[in-house]
């Protein structure tokens, strides 16, 4: 079964600080990973996504993250956070090719401060 | 394009009613999911079609959850009856063709409350 684990309930970060989500991953196979973010009151939006290739991945909003197969882990990063960052982002997997159930993580809630 | 559309956005019912929600995907996309998010907790997938087909229904109460996409466009989600457990955000996504079910686009969700 795959599993995607999000171990920090929340994140906070100085406005203009770099920013880390961590997210690690459990799979039988090559993993698609995302990174989604959700906005109060509305829908994940997506965010950036690696499938194969180059291990740093850039996405929305000067968002990036770091494949790292012998970690099994994905993490969001961005060098500079904004107060606009502040939101709840989810870290997803699913085994690549066809049409694969996708599992989330639960969820870590980021908060910039001013 | 247009977003992934959803109704209604709020509902309010009583513990052992039914209720039903609707989605529109984007035109085109054949994969449609539908999930639930309770308060804290990340989505867990109820049902994914492929066209009109069910592809994974295995973490759908059948015994009160029912789906339906009749001509592999809009698709319906009914509870019956509701518990109070069944309070959460259902979340409908929508997938492009060979994206491997990830890159998806959400509705905004309908809120459920069951009382």
């Amino acid at each position: 079964a795959q599993s995607v684990a999000q171990p920090e309930d929340q994140v906070n970060v100085a406005e203009g600080n770099p920013l880390t989500v961590k997210c690690t991953y459990s799979v039988s196979g090559n993993p698609y990973l995302f990174w989604y973010v959700q906005y109060p009151n509305r829908g994940l939006q997506f965010l950036l996504k690696y499938i194969t290739g180059d291990n740093l991945v850039k996405g929305s909003y000067g968002f990036e993250a770091e494949f790292n197969k012998s970690q099994t882990s994905f993490h969001l990063k961005k060098p500079s956070a904004l107060v606009s960052d502040s939101a709840l982002y989810f870290c997803a997997v699913t085994l690549g090719g066809g049409y694969q159930k996708v599992t989330f993580g639960t969820g870590t809630k980021l908060q910039v401060i001013p | 394009e247009a977003g992934v559309a959803q109704s209604p956005r709020y509902k309010i019912i009583e513990k052992r009613q039914s209720v039903a929600f609707w989605c529109n995907p984007i035109s085109g996309h054949a994969t449609l999911y539908w999930y639930q998010q309770i308060l804290g907790q990340g989505p867990k997938l109820l049902i994914q079609f492929q066209n009109n087909g069910v592809v994974d229904d295995s973490q759908l109460p059948k015994d009160r959850f029912s789906a339906e996409r009749l001509k592999g466009v809009d698709s319906t989600l009914k509870i019956q009856p509701a518990k109070l457990e069944d309070s959460a955000v259902y979340l409908c996504a929508s997938t492009r063709p060979g994206t491997g079910g990830g890159e998806a686009f959400f509705g905004q969700g309908t809120r459920l409350t069951v009382v």
